[in-house]
C-alpha cells in the first residue's frame, strides 16, 4: 500500500527566503505526482505535475522536482511571500488507477 | 484549470438526518468522480470512486450504505450522509476526472 511522507508537518520562514518542501512515497511505481496548495477551509489548488519520465517542473517561483528511483519529491518556492502561506500536499496516483494517496501536508507561514 | 463546484459549501445539521452534498464539473464531462474526506490536520482520505452509470466503488472501512453516491450523469455526482452523527463531522470534498484530477471548493459538514 502507498504510503505518502511530508516533511517537515509546519514551517515558518521570514519573507523572501526559499525554502524547499519535502515529499516521499514508498512505491516507486508512479506514472506522476502532482503538488497542491490548500488555503484554510478551502479545496485543492493544484500546483504542478511531474511526469514519471521527468525530473522536474516549473511554474513561476515553483520548482518541483521528482526521483522516482529514491521515493522523493521536492518542491521548492523562490522568494516566498505571506501569500504563500498555506498547506502544501504531495499526492501520488495508485498502480494502474487514477485514485490519489495524500500525504498529510506541510503548513507553510511566511512571515511579513 | 477545469472548475469544479461543490454545494454546499457548509452545513449544519442535527444528528439523525440526512445530508446530501452534490459535485459539478461545470466545463468538461467526467465519467469518473472521487469523493475525500478531511478531518482537521490530517490530510486527504479516499471514500469512494463514483463511475456515472455504474455504482460506486467504495475504499475499506468506508460503509456504502451509510455514505450514499449516485453518478447519473457526466456532470454530477452526489454524495448523501445519511443518519449523520458528531463523527461524520468533516471537510468533504470531491474531484473529477478530466485529463488530471480537478477538486471542488470543498463542504464544511457539521452534525450536532
Amino acid at each position: 500500500k502507498q504510503e505518502v511522507t511530508q516533511i517537515p508537518a509546519a514551517l515558518s520562514v521570514p519573507e523572501g527566503e526559499n525554502l524547499v518542501l519535502n515529499c516521499s512515497f514508498t512505491d516507486s511505481a508512479i506514472y506522476n505526482l502532482q503538488w497542491f496548495r490548500q488555503d484554510p477551509g478551502k479545496g485543492l489548488t493544484s500546483l504542478l505535475l511531474i511526469q514519471s519520465s521527468q525530473r522536474e517542473q516549473t511554474s513561476g517561483r515553483l520548482n518541483a522536482s521528482l526521483d522516482k528511483s529514491s521515493g522523493r519529491s521536492t518542491l521548492y518556492i523562490a522568494a516566498s511571500q505571506p501569500g504563500d502561506s498555506a498547506t502544501y500536499l504531495c499526492a501520488v496516483p495508485g498502480a494502474g488507477s487514477y485514485q490519489l494517496t495524500f500525504g498529510k501536508g506541510t503548513k507553510l507561514s511566511v512571515i511579513p | 484549470g477545469a472548475v469544479v463546484s461543490q454545494h454546499p459549501s457548509r452545513v449544519i445539521c442535527k444528528s439523525g438526518t440526512s445530508v446530501k452534498i452534490e459535485c459539478r464539473s461545470l466545463d468538461f464531462q467526467a465519467t469518473t468522480m472521487f469523493w475525500y474526506r478531511q478531518f482537521p490536520k490530517q490530510s486527504l482520505m479516499l471514500m469512494a470512486t463514483s463511475n456515472e452509470g455504474s455504482k460506486a466503488t467504495y475504499e475499506q472501512g468506508v460503509e456504502k450504505d451509510k455514505f450514499l453516491i449516485n453518478h447519473a450523469s457526466l456532470t454530477l455526482s452526489t454524495l448523501t450522509v445519511t443518519s449523520a452523527h458528531p463523527e461524520d463531522s468533516s471537510f468533504y470534498i470531491c474531484s473529477a476526472l478530466g485529463r488530471e484530477q480537478f477538486f471542488g471548493p470543498g463542504t464544511r459538514l457539521t452534525v450536532l
